[in-house]
């Protein structure tokens, strides 16, 4: 098994743009697909970005997914924030046939 | 409209056996690709995955829970069971039912159900 390991919280103004980082603690971060999800207080989570880069339809193109072999991580980048992106986010990847979820990252826009 | 909703015990007593229902509907769990997993989150802490049934019955579970984890479907009910033993109260948490779509053009797990909060106290 392995874990996925993010900050427990980024912060930045509006506006400007945020990246949350989901490090994989054993094989390759390319072996499965990751998955972004936004998570506001008091509601289930939803998908912001799935199989590493792709935007579920109504997702604004502020969202974008990445991931990077050589750190063995994949990231969330949020452009030009909003006070509404604040929550939240969890990657979610795969370990054969479970699933991992990372331990969230709270996003603060101020 | 797919829809999932969560129901069952507000509050269970330690050592206790908790049961949940996912009843869902604007689907069929036989569907080839068709999955319905559990997943939970207790106050103020992440979400973890606990359980999935897939549309050809193949389950699979939390490599740390599985002992006490059990999934089952009724596909002429459109309902989803898990059932977990000897409930803890870290055990408290919000319970999530979310379906997940293997061979679709869009995000795996694309709906989750409201969720219901499950307090373990004797």
């Amino acid at each position: 098994n392995f874990m996925l390991t993010q900050p427990h919280s980024v912060s930045e103004s509006p506006g400007k743009t945020v990246t949350i980082s989901c490090t994989r603690s054993s094989g390759s971060i390319a072996d499965n697909y990751v998955q972004w999800f936004q998570q506001r207080p008091g509601s289930a989570p939803t998908t912001v970005i799935y199989e590493d880069n792709q935007r579920p339809s109504g997702v604004p193109d502020r969202f974008s997914g990445s991931i990077d072999r050589s750190s063995n991580s994949a990231s969330l980048t949020i452009s030009g924030l909003k006070t509404e992106d604040e929550a939240d986010y969890y990657c979610q990847s795969y370990d054969s046939i479970t699933v991992v979820f990372g331990g969230g990252t709270k996003l603060t826009v101020l | 409209q797919v829809t999932l909703k969560e129901s069952g015990p507000a509050l269970v007593k330690p050592t206790q056996t908790l049961t949940l229902t996912c009843t869902f509907s604007g689907f069929s769990l036989s569907t080839s690709g068709m999955r319905v997993n559990w997943i939970r989150q207790p106050p103020g802490k992440a979400l973890e995955w606990l359980a999935r049934i897939d549309w050809d019955d193949e389950t699979s579970y939390s490599t740390s829970l599985k002992t006490r984890l059990t999934i089952s479907k009724d596909t002429s009910k459109n309902q989803v069971v898990l059932t977990m033993t000897n409930m803890d109260p870290v055990d408290t948490a919000t319970y999530y039912c979310a379906r997940e779509t293997i061979f679709g053009v869009s995000e795996p797990f694309d709906i989750w159900g409201q969720g219901t909060m499950v307090t373990v106290s004797s």
